[in-house]
């Protein structure tokens, strides 16, 4: 099925390691995003990718780093992760103004 | 600051009730876009409007515009209780395809 993959769904990590969230999009779309969702907050932007080759911050980006490894590909780095990281991340794309497509996820844990 | 207030913050009604669920802002959209986000799941866009004063109906839904394009309105008719989740409306503005999200309106339909 057409849409965007993230990877891993679940994952639990101490504080001050590292990981990698994996996101892939199928639809040909230019930009990509990476949002955390927490209660009471929303939605916040944490970094996006315009297009392939670029990258820019968005609301929350300290503690983490980005690639856009090709148009399709767009992961997220936690250098050393602290509680704070705690959070569930999407991952989106778009090609237009008429709206993004939605991974299902990643619920990250730090303790 | 908050770009995009919703209100309410969470509703609770019975099958068959009508709601109206408001994204406010002072701020001008280019676009404004409404998603609904089921538990575990990533939000799935529902609609977008781009021109101040359009309405636009999905089935039961309905979706206006405002017309200087700053505020936008969620409509259900006779709502069901698969209508139940989280509704986020979200703007862009200018040509950029950068979402600001609301923290949303829990809506819990009782049968």
């Amino acid at each position: 099925n057409a849409g965007v993959t993230q990877t891993p769904k679940f994952q639990v990590l101490k504080t001050g390691q590292s990981m990698t969230l994996q996101c892939a999009q199928d639809m040909n779309h230019n930009s990509m995003y990476w949002y955390r969702q927490d209660p009471g907050m929303g939605l916040r932007l944490i970094y996006y990718s315009a297009s392939e080759g670029t990258t820019d911050k968005g609301e929350v980006p300290n503690g983490y780093n980005v690639s856009r490894l090709n148009k399709r590909e767009f992961s997220l780095r936690l250098e050393s992760a602290a509680p704070s990281q705690t959070s569930v991340y999407f991952c989106a794309s778009s090609g237009d103004i008429y709206g993004y497509t939605f991974g299902s996820g990643t619920r990250l844990t730090v303790v | 600051t908050q770009l995009l207030e919703q209100s309410p913050q969470f509703l609770s009604i019975q099958e068959g009730e009508n709601l109206t669920v408001y994204c406010n802002s002072s701020s001008v959209f280019s676009s404004l876009q409404w998603y609904r986000q089921e538990p575990g799941e990533g939000p799935v866009l529902l609609v977008t409007v781009v021109t101040g004063g359009e309405v636009k109906k999905l089935k039961r839904l309905t979706f206006q515009f405002g017309d200087a394009r700053k505020d936008s309105s969620l409509h259900i008719t006779a709502a069901q209780p698969g209508d139940t989740g989280l509704y986020l409306c979200a703007g862009a503005r200018g040509s950029n395809y950068k979402l600001t999200f609301g923290k949303g309106t829990l809506l819990t339909v009782n049968p």
